[in-house]
């Protein structure tokens, strides 16, 4: 089983630059997440989707937009990378009900200079 | 606000003894749900054990096990028998509904031989 397939794992962009992050899930879960992780601090919500067809902001959402594709695709958009960006990024996916866990991906560790 | 709260930014337990993690959170909600993830250097997020706020048993995991204390608003992890394999960052999460998880900045356990 793959669970939650991120792409890619490792980029390096310039200050400015476009980039998408891909994020697919085959559990048939109903609810996907976008978070950051920095040194130092745990993961931060970025934006989420509680089903398809909704998404909601998080924590941290500024400087991204999102897109749930479909139940099985949410990715992650970053317009105009700054080196405040610089990170690891993790998707995750779940049952909408609280009790279930979520299911993390590898996670991508995203660059910018 | 939801906080996560966890002290010890760094733990050793020697191979075979018992280790306890801290966490504490903030909340006015009665119903939630609290997580604790380990994070090896493969980066991956793996869900440890899990415990619903409205349950008074402590969950249980095989070598792992928590302390729950909802009036103190307290969630420590047990780990007993500690194995070279454990050695990782752990978290502590929190969530409501089926919303996100609010994340401590997590410990880092070295297991010693």
């Amino acid at each position: 089983n793959a669970g939650v397939t991120q792409t890619p794992k490792f980029q390096v962009l310039k200050t400015g630059q476009s980039m998408t992050l891909q994020c697919a899930q085959d559990m048939n879960h109903n609810s996907m997440y976008w978070y950051r992780q920095d040194p130092g601090m745990g993961l931060r919500l970025i934006y989420y989707s509680a089903s398809e067809g909704t998404t909601d902001k998080g924590e941290v959402p500024n400087g991204y937009n999102v897109s749930r594709l479909n139940k099985r695709e949410f990715s992650l958009r970053l317009e105009s990378a700054a080196p405040s960006q610089t990170s690891v990024y993790f998707c995750a996916s779940s049952y909408r009900t609280g009790n279930q866990p979520q299911h993390f991906g590898d996670g991508t560790r995203l660059s910018i200079l | 606000a939801q906080t996560v709260t966890q002290s010890q930014p760094e733990m050793s337990v020697q191979e075979a003894e018992t280790v306890t993690l801290s966490c504490t959170y903030d909340t006015s909600e009665s119903d939630y749900y609290l997580f604790w993830y380990k994070q090896p250097p493969s980066r991956q997020m793996i869900l440890v054990i899990r415990q619903e706020a409205y349950k008074q048993q402590n969950a249980t995991e095989n070598r792992f096990s928590v302390n729950f204390q909802k009036a103190a608003k307290s969630f420590s992890l047990k780990i007993s028998d500690s194995q070279l394999g454990d050695a990782a960052m752990y978290f502590c999460a929190y969530r409501t509904g089926a919303n996100n998880l609010f994340f401590g900045t997590g410990t880092r356990l070295t297991v010693i031989p």
